[in-house]
């Protein structure tokens, strides 16, 4: 079986600084994985996706993140926070099993102080 | 651009009612979901269609069914609305996986309904 695990709830970060949003994942088989983001009173929408080609994926706004397999990681990053970056954002694993069954982590929400 | 539309941004139904969400989708989309949304439970899959007529259960079908007579068109319905029916619901829809092109393609999401049910 297949689940997500987002190892914060909540993170804040100063405009202009980094940001780092935590994700495990455990899978039987490699993984797709993705970010989504929802702004307040909106729907998700898809940040970046890994597909087992390079490990490194870039996404929108200035978004990336790193697949680590030994560490069965994908933690999302951005090297400078701008107010536009709160929302929450879910982490989400595509069984190989299962086309159509993905599993969301719990979310973390992304609070940007001035 | 993909457009999912809910019919309705916010709902209030009394226990005991039969309640429809409606969604739909302009742009072609064999897929279609409904997911519900708790806060620090994520998004779980209620239902989802892979194409016109077909629907298969999720991982909380209980309580809920669904609609999808035509390809545009997912509706979702609370058949007798329970107050731990209260929760956002999102719906969305993604291409079909039939070919190598299509494999991982993006999920996309209505605004969500926001259902209170007293």
């Amino acid at each position: 079986a297949q689940s997500v695990t987002q190892l914060d709830s909540h993170v804040s970060v100063s405009e202009g600084t980094p940001v780092l949003l935590r994700c495990n994942y455990s899978s039987s088989y490699s993984p797709s994985l993705f970010w989504y983001v929802q702004h307040p009173n909106k729907g998700l929408q898809l940040l970046l996706k890994y597909t087992s080609a390079a490990t490194l994926v870039k996404g929108i706004n200035g978004f990336e993140a790193e697949f680590k397999k030994s560490e069965t990681s994908f933690h999302l990053t951005k090297p400078s926070a701008h107010m536009s970056d709160a929302a929450e954002y879910f982490c989400v694993v595509r069984p190989y099993s299962n086309d159509y069954k993905l599993s969301f982590g719990a979310g973390t929400t992304v609070t940007v102080r001035a | 651009d993909v457009k999912v539309t809910q019919s309705s941004r916010y709902l209030v139904k009394r226990t005991g009612e039969k309640v429809f969400l409606e969604c739909v989708q302009d742009m072609d989309h064999e897929n279609m979901f409904w997911y519900r949304q708790d806060p620090g439970l994520g998004l779980r899959l209620i239902y989802f269609s892979y194409d016109v007529k077909m629907k298969e259960k999720g991982d909380i079908p209980e309580g809920y069914s669904v609609s999808r007579e035509k390809k545009e068109r997912f509706s979702l319905i609370l058949e007798s609305a329970s107050t731990n029916q209260t929760s956002m619901y999102l719906c969305a829809s993604r291409v079909g996986q039939g070919t190598p092109s299509s494999y991982n393609s993006p999920l996309h999401f209505g605004n969500g309904t926001r259902l209170t049910v007293t």
